[in-house]
């Protein structure tokens, strides 16, 4: 159980083009789905929480006219990069989270993003 | 910034035991204590999570002491696949209540043959 997927997997775009990335929970409803990227050799940076049906919450220095996300349902969260730049590449990676006390997070497989 | 402190690296061989240690002076009262093992690549894996004294399951212990301001994972007899980053998390019961996760440097554990 607790199952997340994330697509794509990878993905190589253009500079100034705007990519997507989707996380679902397979098994289970997210109330809660937060958004991570990494470089290389590095550790996870929080990006931004989102909550089903309300606006995201986003990290300091994280600009949210370019990293849009949308929850729209209990088991799919969106992240879409908009006018991508070669700084934007990175390892995007998706976790999810029912309801708390537990705070267990699930964590998908991630998706590379390569920027042109 | 992330809550926990852990060290850097740590190598260890096969068959053996490993314990890496990770420090959280600051814990609150509602946090529990979650350790996820991540390989280059691919998104954290969930390990095992704990609130207080010894959490056991099929691939790990956590040992939590009384005071709650460090743990304990320990793997018993690791093998060259467990070679991976291990980071040890509490939760963040902050601004906005969300709970979520700041991640720290983790711990490099390099398994020898």
């Amino acid at each position: 159980g607790a199952v997340v997927s994330q697509h794509p997997s990878w993905v190589i775009c253009k500079s100034g083009t705007s990519v997507k990335i989707e996380c679902r929970s397979l098994d289970f409803q997210a109330t809660t789905m937060f958004w991570y990227r990494q470089f290389p050799k590095q550790s996870l940076m929080l990006m931004a929480t989102s909550n089903e049906g309300s606006k995201a919450t986003y990290e300091q220095g994280v600009e949210k006219d370019k990293f849009l996300i949308n929850h729209a349902s209990l088991t799919l969260s969106t992240l879409t990069v908009t006018s991508a730049h070669p700084e934007d590449s990175s390892f995007y990676i998706c976790s999810a989270r029912w309801d708390p006390p537990q705070e267990t997070q699930y964590f998908g497989p991630g998706t590379r993003l390569l920027v042109l | 910034l992330a809550k926990t402190t852990q060290p850097i690296s740590m190598d260890s061989y096969e068959g053996q035991e490993v314990n890496i240690t990770c420090s959280h002076n600051n814990i609150a009262t509602n946090d529990y204590i979650t350790w996820y093992q991540q390989f280059p690549s691919q998104g954290p894996r969930f390990i095992i999570q704990g609130y207080k004294t010894k959490v056991t399951n099929e691939v790990a212990s956590l040992f939590i002491p009384a005071d709650r301001k460090s743990s304990t994972l320990s793997l018993p007899r690791v093998s060259l696949s467990d070679t991976a980053v291990y980071y040890c998390l509490v939760g963040d019961s902050g601004t906005g209540g969300y709970n979520k996760l700041i991640f720290g440097a983790g711990t490099r554990l390099a398994v020898h043959p």
